[in-house]
């Protein structure tokens, strides 16, 4: 009963190849996000969608592509991969009328880009 | 704008001793704030919360922090650490109050924990 969970949890894969990675939360949330966490351990985020609407888009390739079929679910699929996208990818959400800031993150997606 | 200053990227202490992590916030307004906590290879989990009540915060595993106005601070403590403390710790500010909202982390700070 994973509150966040995301799939895959390790991801290898080659320049250029397209992949996707999936997050699910059961908390009821509303809100939703991607953050990337580099190898330094900085957090930036890329993405934030709120009852299935992108609210937040922050300067992110266009190979980056943000999917909410509904407000449990946001998918990230990243096309042509590159050396540089190599990091963890963590899930996030937050509850209607919680204080902003407050997240609930998944165990996060570790890809590694050869 | 808001920001946080986590002004030390690796603080090492002995078991048992106190722990002492330091952030700096700047904010127009009084903000809320928060710390993290991420062990190896985990996903982030929330420590504790400031939200304009009373200035001293106690969260989860024994960690408090102070909320001070007049030093922009929010520094976390704990008053002896186990092993068990050992992992990276972000302190973090909301931009805003809105769904809208950017949540900025902090460049984090590695807790080493000697036995």
């Amino acid at each position: 009963d994973t509150a966040v969970s995301q799939t895959p949890k390790y991801l290898v894969t080659q320049m250029g190849n397209d992949k996707s990675i999936k997050c699910e939360q059961n908390l009821g949330h509303d809100t939703m996000y991607w953050y990337k966490q580099d190898s330094k351990k900085f957090l930036k985020i890329m993405f934030s969608y709120n009852n299935k609407e992108l609210i937040i888009n922050e300067t992110v390739p266009n190979r980056f592509s943000p999917k909410s079929p509904d407000k449990a679910h946001l998918n990230l699929h990243i096309n042509s991969l590159e050396l540089g996208d190599s990091a963890v990818y963590f899930c996030a959400s937050s509850r209607p009328g919680g204080a902003t800031g407050e997240l609930f993150f998944g165990e996060g997606s570790r890809l590694t880009v050869l | 704008a808001q920001s946080v200053t986590q002004l030390d990227s690796h603080v090492s202490v002995s078991e048992g001793t106190p722990v002492l992590l330091r952030c700096n916030y700047s904010s127009s307004y009084s903000p809320s704030l928060f710390w993290y906590v991420q062990h190896p290879n985990k996903g982030l989990q929330l420590l504790l919360k400031y939200t304009s009540a009373a200035t001293l915060v106690k969260g989860i595993n024994g960690f408090e922090a102070e909320f001070k106005k007049s030093e922009t601070s929010f520094h976390l403590t704990k008053p002896s650490a186990h092993m068990s403390d050992a992992a990276e710790y972000f302190c973090v500010v909301p931009s805003g109050y809105s769904s809208a909202s950017k949540i900025i982390f902090g460049s984090g700070t590695r807790l080493s924990i000697r036995p």
